[in-house]
């Protein structure tokens, strides 16, 4: 069954770099999505992306977050310039069509700031 | 402000009961209820819920929407071990924005 995939699985980072969080939905997906979970708390929506721009985003995904499709096949998130507070496990996750379809989610990215 | 509240937070059952997982929402524009298991990393699919009243199943999970009183339910009989995780119910609108709730943690002992 095909998948999202999420590199690296464990990022570290001092803080103040910038990190790019790479995803690869599947291939014939449209609707592509970034959540965070921070330790021990919920699922947060960061953000959702179709036809090459973002279709909506949360208070969370402020002016350091941006998000790109480079190449047609990976989803990138990028954070310019990390606080400690970035630290979390981030997840991708990409839909068929429309909304009447579920998102599958990749297995996440724990990025680690110091 | 949207919101999904889900309940309990944590619930610890023997094998072999039945469990029912709560979800209530308030959400603008609202279009569809999705309930996820998530054990060690990524959330997965169970179900997603549209319209009021009809019940969708999956082996011994089962799951309904109320529109109209803005809850759903997450049924799961003859509960295992493997059942063990936590379950999030989220709210999808029509704007392409998802909410998700705190969760619940089942702990299913032997």
């Amino acid at each position: 069954e095909p998948e999202v995939t999420q590199t690296p699985s464990h990022q570290v980072t001092q803080m103040g770099q910038e990190v790019i969080l790479r995803c690869v939905p599947i291939s014939n997906h449209l609707y592509f999505y970034w959540y965070r979970q921070i330790l021990g708390q919920k699922v947060e929506f960061l953000v959702s992306f179709y036809n090459n721009e973002i279709s909506e985003k949360s208070e969370i995904f402020d002016d350091q977050f941006s998000v790109e499709r480079p190449d047609g096949s990976n989803f990138t998130l990028k954070i310019r310039s990390t606080k400690l507070e970035d630290s979390a496990m981030y997840f991708c996750a990409s839909s068929n069509t429309d909304h009447n379809q579920p998102q599958h989610f990749g297995d996440g990215t724990r990025l680690s700031i110091l | 402000e949207d919101k999904v509240v889900q309940s309990p937070l944590s619930l610890v059952v023997h094998e072999g009961d039945t469990v029912t997982l709560n979800c209530s929402y308030e959400v603008t524009n609202f279009r569809s209820l999705l309930w996820y298991k998530q054990e060690k990393k990524a959330p997965t699919f169970l179900f997603m819920l549209t319209s009021s009243g009809i019940e969708k199943k999956s082996g011994r999970l089962s799951s309904i929407l109320d529109k109209k009183e803005l809850f759903s339910i997450l049924n799961i009989t003859a509960t295992q071990t493997g059942d063990s995780a936590i379950y999030l119910c989220a709210s999808h609108n029509r704007d392409d924005k998802i909410i998700f709730g705190k969760g619940t943690r089942l702990h299913i002992l032997p």
